[in-house]
């Protein structure tokens, strides 16, 4: 079973640009969240996605925008980049019953120059 | 709101020796717990988890119990080798009054090296 695809791997844009990055589920899960992992100050939630919706949202800047399309790959988009957005981005999908585990990606590296 | 405390690493350790991060928590309600491992270069492995007070999680050698009288969750291994250098990362996900939820609270994350 193939486990959590995110791409690209590694990324480089400029300040001000905007970045789309992409995750594909494990077959059959349905829900997906996007975390943000940085040196200063870890790993940080980004939202959570279930059945095209946005079902949580942690506290980042409206810049940080996400969606979820009918066959649960997800995407996110960071728009007008800044240094600081520099980090791993690293996706997570589940199959959104009782306790069921988060099974992550090996993550985007973007760099903001 | 909720949080998870890690003790400060790096740790470094001879192959063999005993393993223990210490992990305690703040969550009202009754959340979930769980240890992440991270190698380098790769995203996070789910190392092991318990959902309810008293249970014991283990994995490869790992254990941790949930202790809700301490809110704590620490993570051991008897004897660790080269291969479990590594960062580990004790996370809560708190369904108690959301429901399924994608979005878990980690720790800071503790360095792990261990020198054959």
């Amino acid at each position: 079973k193939a486990g959590v695809t995110q791409t690209p791997r590694y990324l480089i844009k400029t300040r001000g640009q905007q970045v789309t990055l992409s995750c594909s589920p494990i077959s059959g899960h349905r829900s997906v969240s996007w975390y943000q992992q940085t040196p200063g100050q870890g790993l940080q939630f980004l939202f959570e996605y279930f059945s095209e919706t946005q079902r949580n949202k942690g506290n980042f800047p409206g810049r940080f925008s996400g969606r979820q399309f009918s066959n649960s790959r997800s995407e996110m988009n960071v728009s007008t980049l800044e240094l600081g957005d520099s980090a791993l981005y690293l996706c997570a999908s589940s199959l959104d019953t009782n306790n069921s585990p988060l099974h992550f990606g090996n993550g985007t590296r973007l760099t903001v120059t | 709101g909720d949080s998870v405390t890690q003790m400060e690493g790096p740790v470094t350790l001879s192959e063999e020796a005993f393993l223990t991060i210490n992990c305690t928590y703040t969550a009202t309600g009754y959340p979930s717990l769980f240890w992440y491992v991270q190698y380098p270069g790769e995203g996070l492995q789910l190392l092991l988890k318990a959902t309810k007070a008293d249970d014991k999680g283990s994995n490869k050698g790992f254990e941790a119990t949930y202790r809700k009288e301490t809110t704590s969750f620490h993570l051991e291994k008897g004897s660790v080798q080269v291969s479990d250098s590594a960062v580990y990362f004790c996370a809560l996900t708190n369904p108690t009054y959301s429901g399924n939820t994608g979005k878990l609270i980690f720790g800071q994350g503790t360095t792990l090296q261990v020198k054959p």
